[in-house]
């Protein structure tokens, strides 16, 4: 079965601070699509980035930049220079193909990010 | 702006009382996907539709209902809401339902049982 693991419940980190949001999943296929989503207070989820998983190029987007290794199944998210409206939930998912021909999205219990003025 | 809507943002029920809420999106896509979304943790997901075509999760209890009368429109049916339904209901939409498909999702529906 597949799994995400987000094993930060939370983190405070001071602005300017950069800050690591990790993301260990499970999956016994070879295919798979891997998000990264933030959902800040008013709860919108708002999509950031999908990585497939033949596409181990890390990349970065002005602050954001993501690492995802397969040796480890590890898709980590990195905020440099942190800023208050970083502050958010964020979410990694995990999608794999399901029975029927459509997609199976499995999330992450999520990051809480308090970025502190 | 191409986007998802959903309304009422706050909803207030009472227990036992049934209540519809609506998702619509400007963004022409053919799936739609409601989740439930409980406080601190991952977003569930109850259902979708593929054009016409629904698909349950097998654990959705059957309380839940949803009808989809167009490709813009879904609505999400609670007919007999408990206090356990207290949650936030989130509407997605995706191009297509393959592997890998974005899922962009509304501002969600914050759903109060009394």
């Amino acid at each position: 079965a597949q799994k995400v693991t987000q094993a930060q419940t939370e983190i405070s980190v001071v602005e300017k601070e950069d800050v690591t949001l990790d993301c260990v999943y499970e999956t016994r296929d070879t295919t798979y699509y891997l998000f990264w989503y933030k959902q800040p207070p008013s709860g919108e989820l708002v999509f950031l980035i999908r990585r497939n998983s033949f596409d181990e190029q890390n990349e970065i987007s002005g602050r954001y930049s993501w690492n995802f290794q397969k040796s480890t199944s590890s898709f980590n998210f990195t905020i440099t220079a942190s800023q208050v409206v970083d502050s958010a939930v964020y979410f990694c998912a995990l999608s794999e193909a399901y029975s029927g021909g459509y997609q199976k999205v499995t999330f992450g219990t999520g990051t809480k990010l308090q970025v502190i003025p | 702006d191409a986007m998802v809507i959903q309304n009422p943002r706050y909803q207030v029920t009472q227990f036992g009382k049934p209540v519809t809420l609506s998702c619509s999106q400007t963004l022409n896509h053919n799936v739609m996907y409601w989740y439930q979304q409980k406080s601190s943790q991952a977003p569930k997901l109850l259902f979708h539709y593929y054009d016409k075509d629904f698909n349950n999760e097998a654990d959705t209890p059957d309380n839940f209902q949803s009808r989809r009368p167009n490709t813009s429109f879904c609505f999400l049916d609670i007919r007999s809401p408990g206090l356990g339904d207290a949650a936030m209901y989130l509407c997605a939409t995706s191009l297509s339902q393959g592997i890998g498909e974005t899922q962009y999702f509304g501002p969600g529906t914050r759903l109060l049982v009394l």
